[in-house]
């Protein structure tokens, strides 16, 4: 069983990057068909797909957010990363990391960031 | 980019009631179409896969129906468990608003 969970700092400055690591255990961020993903979703409202990174390294990025977003994976600490620039408050969210599959998913229980000063 | 529009933004019903949730796709995305349950304080869970595959585990009161651009999410019978909010979702990116199952 996959098990998935984020970390990184729950408060950052406005204007700061958010660097948030998602660390994958029981699976391997290189193997399979999966996408490997960052969603959002801020206090009391929906769900805002953030961004993929593919198995084979591509990326998909929500274009209201692309100019902002990098998604990485570190394949020898089998993680994956997401950096979010000129943070505002905003981007006040839980932020969850995800392995979406054609037929299965796998989420973290999710990190609370919050931009503050 | 696809847009997603679910209704009704919140649905009242007693349990042991039909719950009807629609999705909407402002393109065709054929079948790729998944839908989440998200209960308070929990993560995402998948109900349906391919607009009408129940995941693993699922129970049968689950199903999901739909092509093109119209999709739809039934709840047979609604347990008290069942009250929660639920998302659908396009080739594992954009989400709809979601929709809040809530008691009567």
């Amino acid at each position: 069983q996959v098990l998935l969970q984020e970390s990184g700092p729950g408060l950052v400055k406005p204007s700061e990057t958010l660097s948030l690591t998602c660390t994958v255990s029981g699976g391997s961020v290189s193997s399979g068909s999966y996408y490997w993903s960052w969603i959002r979703q801020p206090p009391g409202k929906g769900l805002e797909w953030i961004g993929n990174i593919y198995y084979s390294g591509g990326t998909k990025y929500n274009p209201s957010l692309k100019s902002r977003v990098t998604i990485s994976v570190d394949t020898s600490r089998n993680q994956f990363s997401l950096r979010l620039s000129s943070m505002t408050a905003a981007d006040t969210a839980m932020y969850y990391c995800a392995r979406l599959d054609h037929d299965s998913s796998a989420w973290g229980q999710g990190t609370q960031v919050t931009v503050s000063s | 980019e696809t847009v997603l529009t679910q209704s009704p933004a919140t649905l009242s019903l007693s349990p042991g009631e039909r719950a009807t949730l629609s999705c909407w796709a402002s393109q065709d995305v054929s079948t790729y179409l998944a839908w989440y349950q998200q209960r308070p304080g929990q993560a995402p869970r998948l109900l349906i896969y391919d607009a009408s595959r129940r995941a693993t585990g699922i129970p049968a009161r689950f199903s999901g129906s739909g092509s093109g651009t119209d999709f739809t999410l039934t709840i047979s019978t609604l347990e008290p468990e069942d009250f929660a909010v639920y998302y659908c979702q396009q080739r594992s990116i954009t989400f709809g608003g979601g929709t809040k199952v809530e008691i009567k």
